[in-house]
């Protein structure tokens, strides 16, 4: 197994452009999620996921869409790129079993700045 | 909203001395995560406490969940030069309707070794 996978690992962007970060599982997880990391704020939600179909906010979602037409695949679409975008993206998964739930598994990450 | 305080931020230790990272919740959890993200990586999973007063240990880890299951703590014997790296403690945010799928993550505590 891959486990999660995130593509580009790093990209620069202008601002105003768009573009779509990719995430893939291979674990049949339901859940997946999208993480922002920045310097002394930990990770903070952007947006979430409880299986096909189905997607929400988490705490900062504000310029960011997501859809889920796959258990596989969770894109995050930034639609007009701003300089506070600027940070490393984690696409994460979770399996919905009793025992494993809430653990998150995470990708690489992308590493994205906008200028 | 809930929210999880992770003290200290920082912490730099000489190889050997022991290390310790703090983590409180605003409301009562139903379980807490340790993550541990090393420099330039993705948070891995550590362990999960459920029960309250529980502890555990891993070889030189040993994680302690409060009586109140709103606060834990991560305390590290004799560190090494592998421990180097963040670690992030996360609470999850119960929905209405998904049970526990969001987590909060902690501003996590960064650990530097002096050999």
């Amino acid at each position: 197994n891959a486990g999660v996978t995130q593509t580009p690992k790093f990209q620069v962007l202008k601002t105003g452009q768009s573009m779509t970060l990719q995430c893939a599982q291979d674990m049949n997880h339901e859940y997946m999620s999208w993480y922002r990391q920045d310097p002394g704020m930990g990770l903070r939600l952007i947006h979430y996921s409880v299986g096909a179909g189905i997607t929400d906010q988490g705490e900062v979602p504000n310029g960011y869409n997501v859809s889920r037409s796959t258990t596989e695949d969770f894109p995050l679409r930034l639609l007009s790129a701003a300089p506070s975008q600027t940070s490393v993206y984690f696409c994460a998964s979770s399996s919905r079993l009793a025992g494993d739930r809430d653990t998150q598994y995470f990708g690489p990450g992308t590493r994205l700045t906008v200028l | 909203g809930q929210q999880v305080m992770q003290i200290p931020q920082y912490q730099h230790v000489q190889e050997g001395e022991d290390f310790t990272t703090y983590c409180n919740s605003s409301t009562t959890l139903s379980n807490i995560q340790w993550y541990k993200q090393r420099p330039g990586g993705h948070p891995v999973f550590l362990i999960q406490l459920v029960k309250s007063g529980e502890v555990k240990k891993q070889k030189r880890l040993t994680f302690q969940f409060g009586e109140a299951k709103k606060n834990s703590s991560l305390h590290i014997t004799a560190t090494q030069t592998t421990d180097v790296g963040t670690y992030f403690c996360a609470g999850p945010r119960r929905l209405a309707n998904f049970g526990n799928e969001k987590l909060t993550f902690g501003t996590g505590t960064r650990l530097t070794i002096i050999p």
